[in-house]
């Protein structure tokens, strides 16, 4: 089934930019979406279908994806930022969900 | 505001079945718009998808762990339900249901999630 790749951690100052990757095949061709994991929460859908935000989402939070790698972008970052982001895609060949391993970002 | 509540039992043996329950609130299970979908977490891991249900009842799974699992719902109930057959404790676990538009592939709403422990 198709595998993507996360780092397992990223650091980052306060008020600087975050960029957390997510690789896989041809990722720039289908769809990626981006969930916020805080310690002992559910998961919550912080980017879909590539830069698309939900409501209440702030507009620090942005995505890409083109080529084989997927960016997810959090600006000006706060210590509140600090979590778990997980990548995922449909994969329509075997038609089922896949998650990358998740990437822990620290704020410094 | 749709609401997800998974419940079930937080201890099962090793060779038993794990049922659990998620009950939507805010919106109609049998509405046509969307998918409905377990997903699980193990303690300090990354996040596994299991499968998905259609309000019909149509359902596809992980083929990781298709074999012991069936989701299946109940409209009247408005619920979904995950049974999964043959556990190990490779199968504990936080246990999340979370729904899925139907025309789009991203989780947008989740449950809060429930820990299930497999041993003896």
């Amino acid at each position: 089934s198709y595998v993507l790749a996360q780092p397992p951690s990223v650091s980052v100052a306060p008020g600087k930019t975050a960029s957390i990757t997510c690789g896989g095949d041809n990722l720039g061709s289908i769809s990626v979406h981006w969930y916020q994991q805080k310690p002992g929460q559910a998961p919550v859908l912080v980017i879909y279908y590539d830069d698309d935000r939900p409501s209440g989402i702030s507009r620090r939070f942005s995505g890409s994806n083109s080529g084989s790698t997927a960016t997810l972008t959090i600006s000006r970052v706060e210590a509140g930022d600090e979590a778990d982001y997980y990548c995922q895609v449909w994969d329509t060949s075997s038609d089922q969900a896949v998650f990358g391993g998740g990437t822990k970002l620290t704020v410094l | 505001q749709v609401q997800l509540q998974e419940s079930g039992p937080g201890l099962v043996k090793p060779s038993q079945t794990l049922s659990l329950t998620c009950t939507v609130s805010g919106g109609s299970i049998s509405s046509g718009s969307h998918y409905w979908s377990w997903i699980r977490q193990p303690a300090g891991k990354g996040l596994e998808w299991i499968g998905r249900i259609y309000g019909t009842g149509s359902t596809n799974h992980n083929p990781s762990l298709k074999s012991r699992v069936t989701i299946s719902v109940d409209t009247s109930k408005n619920q979904l339900s995950l049974n999964m057959s043959s556990v190990t404790a490779a199968d504990t676990a936080v246990y999340y249901c979370a729904r899925l538009p139907y025309s789009g592939y991203a989780f947008d709403y989740w449950g809060q999630g429930t820990l299930v422990t497999v041993s003896s």
